[in-house]
């Protein structure tokens, strides 16, 4: 799996976007980007992923880069429950690798009044 | 729909006993993956079982086992306790298909050796 390298911390107001990007500069064709997060004492959520499309849900936005070398994971308007540490992952096809997911150092994402 | 179940959520054991952790995946998932969470190395993949076969291992020694049943509740196992071991324990949860491929995670359990 390609290796991430993400901020390690970040702050964002409160109902403003939060940006968070993601740089992955080896990713190979087949290989996937996904999103976790971990709120304080909890177990890592899944966000989002992609593989080339951009992609939006209910919770963020995933914006890759057209070379794929890097990715923004978007939280539209922020609220202070969105305070976690945010992990960029990178996988190969997830069928075939199972369920085996790489976390990296994340970012932690603090969310200010 | 009822989340992934971690049992015990906490735990306290002395060094050289053993341990055994139990994960109750969602219902229709057939994928279980165990993770050990501390501050020193973060989140570590320990191993993944889907339908009762271990499917990927993760780096640990021995001493660290996993099973799983044919209802796909998985247990894992750590025998000889050290101290380095207390954690935080989390399993994860997937279809295991093509698809869907989101994995949701556990509370975790809270392991200390003494």
């Amino acid at each position: 799996d390609a290796k991430t390298t993400q901020p390690p911390s970040m702050d964002c107001a409160e109902g403003r976007a939060a940006n968070l990007p993601c740089n992955h500069s080896t990713i190979s064709g087949n290989e996937y980007v996904y999103w976790y997060r971990q709120i304080h004492s909890q177990g890592p959520q899944y966000i989002i992923h992609g593989l080339k499309n951009n992609e939006t849900n209910e919770m963020a936005s995933l914006i890759i880069t057209e070379d794929r070398k890097s990715s923004t994971l978007i939280l539209p308007h922020a609220t202070l429950r969105d305070t976690a540490v945010y992990y960029c992952i990178v996988r190969a096809s997830p069928y075939n690798q199972g369920g085996k997911l790489i976390f990296g150092q994340g970012t932690e994402l603090s969310v200010k009044p | 729909k009822a989340g992934v179940t971690q049992t015990p959520r906490y735990l306290i054991k002395t060094r050289g006993q053993q341990v055994t952790l139990s994960c109750s995946p969602i219902s229709g998932h057939r994928s279980v993956s165990w993770y050990q969470q501390t501050p020193g190395q973060g989140l570590q993949f320990l191993f993944e079982y889907f339908s009762e076969t271990q499917r990927n291992k993760g780096n640990f020694p021995g001493r660290f086992s996993g099973r799983q049943f044919s209802n796909s509740r998985s247990e894992m196992n750590v025998s000889t306790l050290e101290l380095g071991d207390s954690a935080l324990y989390l399993c994860a949860s997937s279809l295991g298909d093509r698809e869907r491929t989101e994995a949701f995670f556990g509370q975790g359990t809270r392991l200390t050796v003494v």
